[in-house]
C-alpha cells in the first residue's frame, strides 16, 4: 500500500500570506497525485488532479506540483475562506490511500 | 447538476450490520464507478473500495474484505454499501464518491452518512 505523508500536519497563517502543504509517498506513483479541501462538517472537495491540473470553478490561488514521490499543494494569498483541511490522494495504486491531512488555521 | 444522496444516519449496536444507499442523479449512473470513502470523528479519509454499476464488478480493501459488500440498482441508479460485524472503531462518517475515470479523481461526493456504533 501507497503510503502518504503530508507535512505540516497543522497552520496557523494570517489571510493574503503563502501557504505551502507538501506530500510525499512511499513509492514513485508519476502525477496521479490530487489534492481536496474538507471544510468542518463537509464532503471533500476536488482542487488539483494529476498533481497540477486545475480545476473548473476552484480559485486559480490553488495550484500543485511536483511528480514521483513528491508533492506541494500551494495556496497563494491565502483567504479566510480557505480555512480547511487539505487531503492529498494516490490513484496510482490499489488500495487509492489519502494523506493524514492539513488543517489551516487562519488567524 | 451532478449529485449523489445519501441516507439518513444510523445508531448500531455492536455486532449489527449497516446499509448506507448512494443516489445518483445528473449523470448516467453506469458511466462511472462508485467509490466508498469513510471518515471516523477527527480523524482522515480511509478507502474502502469500489463498485461498477455497469457490471456490478467489485473491489474492496483488504481491510474490510469479507464485511463489505458493495452493490447496486440501476433501475433506481442507487449504490449500497452494506457492512457487517459493527464495532466501536467502525463509527464513523461514510461517503459515497464518483469516480472520474479519465482524471482519475473523486469528482462529486455525497453528502456522508454518520453510523455510530455503541451499545
Amino acid at each position: 500500500e501507497i503510503v502518504l505523508t503530508q507535512s505540516p500536519e497543522f497552520q496557523s497563517v494570517t489571510p493574503k500570506e503563502k501557504v505551502t502543504i507538501t506530500c510525499r509517498a512511499s513509492q514513485t506513483i508519476g502525477s496521479s497525485l490530487h489534492w481536496y479541501q474538507q471544510k468542518p462538517d463537509q464532503s471533500p472537495k476536488l482542487l488539483i488532479k494529476y498533481a497540477s491540473q486545475s480545476i473548473s470553478g476552484v480559485p486559480s490561488r490553488f495550484s500543485g506540483s511536483g511528480s514521483g514521490t513528491d508533492f506541494t499543494l500551494t495556496i497563494n494569498a491565502l483567504e479566510a475562506e480557505d480555512a480547511a483541511t487539505y487531503y492529498c490522494h494516490q490513484s496510482s495504486y490499489l488500495p487509492h490511500t489519502f494523506g493524514q491531512g492539513t488543517k489551516l488555521e487562519i488567524k | 447538476q451532478v449529485q449523489l444522496v445519501q441516507s439518513g444516519a444510523e445508531v448500531k449496536k455492536p455486532g449489527a450490520s449497516v446499509k448506507v444507499s448512494c443516489k445518483a442523479s445528473g449523470y448516467t449512473f453506469n458511466g462511472y464507478y462508485v467509490h466508498w470513502v469513510r471518515q471516523a470523528p477527527g480523524q482522515g479519509l480511509e478507502w474502502m473500495g469500489w463498485i461498477n454499476p455497469n457490471s456490478g464488478g467489485t473491489n474492496y480493501a483488504q481491510k474490510f474484505q469479507g464485511r463489505v459488500t458493495m452493490t447496486r440498482d440501476t433501475s433506481i441508479s442507487t449504490a449500497y454499501m452494506e457492512l457487517t460485524s459493527l464495532r466501536s472503531d467502525d463509527t464513523a462518517v461514510y461517503y459515497c464518491a464518483r469516480f472520474h475515470s479519465s482524471s482519475s479523481t473523486f469528482d462529486y461526493w455525497g453528502q456522508g452518512t454518520l453510523v455510530t456504533v455503541s451499545s
